[in-house]
């Protein structure tokens, strides 16, 4: 069965590094999805891409944030100086089409930022 | 802010008896609905849709939606251990450019006692 794969599955980082989450989409699929989980709380929408640039982002995808799609297959979260409130679940997450919300998530990455 | 509330629980029941989650969102507008299951420390894994009002059964899980009320449930019946989880009500939410997002509630914890 296709999945979505994120890498890696835990990333411990120092506060005001930069660090890149990796996600491989399911081959077919269009869009494509970040959302994350802080532990305890509601998964919490940040962006969607289509076509190569971003469709939508939510409030807390601000100037840190930055998603790129380099080489056609893998899609990328960078946070570009990392604080301790980004330490989270992230999941990356791909649907076919537009008219489909994302049913298939990666298994996420643990960020820890100490 | 478009709100997606549930129950946090947690929700204890015996093995083979029914179990009923509900939720409940604030935008009257809504049209789509979706419940995820999520084991700790894992990725949300979509359990079923439901776009109209009434029942929408699949196997042991029944959704029922009603938008007169903003209410949307998920039952599970013959509940099994492997059932224990969070399960987590999501609802489209549109944006301009037919951009949609998932607004998602906080889950339901549900544990099955054998």
């Amino acid at each position: 069965e296709p999945e979505v794969t994120q890498t890696p599955s835990h990333q411990v980082t120092q506060m005001g590094q930069e660090v890149i989450l990796r996600c491989v989409p399911i081959s077919n699929h269009l869009y494509f999805y970040w959302y994350r989980q802080i532990l305890g709380q509601k998964v919490e929408f940040l962006v969607s891409f289509y076509n190569n640039e971003i469709s939508e982002k939510s409030e807390i995808f601000d100037d840190q944030f930055s998603v790129e799609r380099p080489d056609g297959s893998n899609f990328t979260l960078k946070i570009r100086s990392t604080k301790l409130e980004d330490s989270a679940m992230y999941f990356c997450a791909s649907s076919e089409t537009l008219s489909r919300v994302p049913a298939f998530f990666g298994q996420g990455t643990r960020l820890t930022v100490v | 802010q478009k709100e997606v509330e549930q129950n946090s629980g947690p929700l204890s029941v015996p093995e083979g008896a029914i179990a009923s989650l509900n939720c409940t969102y604030s935008d009257r507008g809504s049209q789509s609905f979706f419940w995820y299951r999520q084991y700790s420390g894992k990725s949300p894994e979509l359990i079923m849709f439901i776009y109209s009002n009434g029942d929408k059964e699949d196997g042991r899980f029944t959704a029922q939606l009603n938008k007169a009320s903003q209410y949307v449930s998920l039952l599970i019946r013959d509940s099994q251990p492997s059932d224990s989880a969070t399960y987590l009500c999501a609802v489209v939410q549109y944006n301009a450019g037919n951009n949609r997002k998932l607004i998602w509630g906080l889950g339901t914890s549900l544990a099955v006692n054998p």
